[in-house]
Parts: C-alpha cells; sequence; structure tokens
C-alpha cells in the first residue's frame, strides 16, 4: 500500500462546529487531493495541492479549507459543520501529471 | 470542461458470466484514461489505465477495456466473472497536461451465486 494515512477514520460532529481532517504521506508525492465520495455522484474534488502551500479550489470547495505547510501533510478544515457536509471523505496523492493516483482509507464523517 | 458517464448504477452479473461496465467521457483535449475499483469499506485501488499506444488495455485479474476516440468511450470487460469481483467500480479521466481526475458516479457491480 502507499504511504498514506487519514485521520480520523470515523467521527461524528454536532452541526456548527469546526472538524479538521488530516492527511499525512510518506511517499514525498507533490500532488494531493481531497475529494468526498456520496451516493450517485461518485467522487467529487474539494480541493487540491501541488506543493507546499499552493493549494486550489475544486468543484465542491464551499464551506471548506485546506492547509499543506508541510509536502507530507494536506488538512481539510470544515469551517462550520453542516449536515450536508455528512459524507466520506477521501485524500488522494499523485507523483505528477496524469500518474496513477493513490487513495488513503477514507474517514466517515457525521454531521448531526 | 471533462467529464465522465458512466449509465450503469448497478450491474447484476451471475458467476462466471461476462460483464461489460460502460464509461464514455467529454473532453476537447487528449485525455488519459482509468477504472478504479473501490472494494466495501475501503477506499480505491487502480485497475487499469490508458494513457498512449496500445487501446487495449488490460488488468492483472482478467479485466480490459478499450479506448474508443471516435465513440469517446472506455467500457470495461471480463470474459467470466468472480465473487471477489463485488465491488464499485469508477472511470476517470484527465485531460492532457491537467492533473486532475474527474471521476464517474461509479457502477456497483454484484455477483450472484
Amino acid at each position: 500500500d502507499a504511504g498514506i494515512t487519514q485521520s480520523p477514520r470515523h467521527k461524528v460532529t454536532e452541526t456548527g462546529t469546526p472538524v479538521t481532517l488530516r492527511c499525512h504521506q510518506t511517499e514525498n508525492h507533490r500532488y494531493m487531493y481531497w475529494y468526498r465520495q456520496d451516493p450517485g455522484h461518485g467522487l467529487r474534488l474539494i480541493h487540491y495541492s501541488y506543493g507546499v502551500k499552493d493549494t486550489d479550489k475544486g468543484e465542491v470547495s464551499d464551506g471548506y479549507s485546506v492547509s499543506r505547510s508541510k509536502t507530507e501533510d494536506f488538512l481539510l478544515t470544515l469551517e462550520s459543520a453542516t449536515s450536508s457536509q455528512t459524507s466520506v471523505y477521501f485524500c488522494a496523492i499523485q507523483t505528477g501529471k496524469n500518474t496513477e493516483a493513490f487513495f488513503g482509507q477514507g474517514t466517515r464523517l457525521t454531521v448531526v | 470542461a471533462q467529464s465522465v458517464t458512466q449509465l450503469d448504477s448497478q450491474v447484476p452479473v451471475f458467476e462466471e458470466a461476462p460483464v461489460e461496465l460502460r464509461c464514455n467521457y467529454s473532453s476537447s483535449v487528449s485525455v488519459y484514461l482509468f477504472w478504479y475499483v473501490q472494494y466495501p469499506n475501503q477506499g480505491l485501488q487502480l485497475l487499469l489505465k490508458y494513457l498512449s499506444g496500445s487501446t487495449l488495455v488490460e488488468s492483472i485479474n482478467g479485466f480490459e477495456a478499450e479506448f474508443n476516440k471516435s465513440q469517446t468511450s472506455f467500457h470495461l470487460r471480463k470474459p467470466s466473472v468472480h465473487i471477489s469481483d463485488t465491488a464499485e467500480y469508477f472511470c476517470a479521466v484527465s485531460d492532457f497536461g491537467n492533473e486532475k481526475l474527474t471521476f464517474g458516479t461509479g457502477t456497483r457491480l454484484t455477483i450472484i451465486p
């Protein structure tokens, strides 16, 4: 398995609270991504990073922010969690353009 | 902008029967195509990919996919499925020079004993 770890694996939180999900890689890959997976929608890109302090928005970025202060860590923050953000979140890493993406095991987030 | 369509959300197939999972894409430039598989409660794993060269690509566990540029398709096939193939399958595309993958909505393959 690619060295990619997501934490926590499961979380239940209340509406309105901030939540941070962590993606940690040991592969020194340049590109990192956060996706959310929902039934009927497949995987949708939230934010991505091409390097330290180099991040950009994906197609469903509203309500989310990210930070990448080190190559190995990519943090996803839900600034004020809503029920619509209940989902499974996946982190992915790539070495470069059009290469294979390696995925973490996912974080199941429930907002109540 | 690129997009991917997987028309079949669920495909039930009898064990040892053949299967085809359909994938169509749209893009204004050259593309790279991927199939990923997700087993229950796991992340996604690459099954096979088309970057260039032969339009027929194969995986180690008997799946194959053919890139058809004229029909903008990349259908996944297996001549004889097994119980262990039960999973969700995602088609994905990235444009030449664009690292980001765009995924289809997935096809859940269920094998009937």
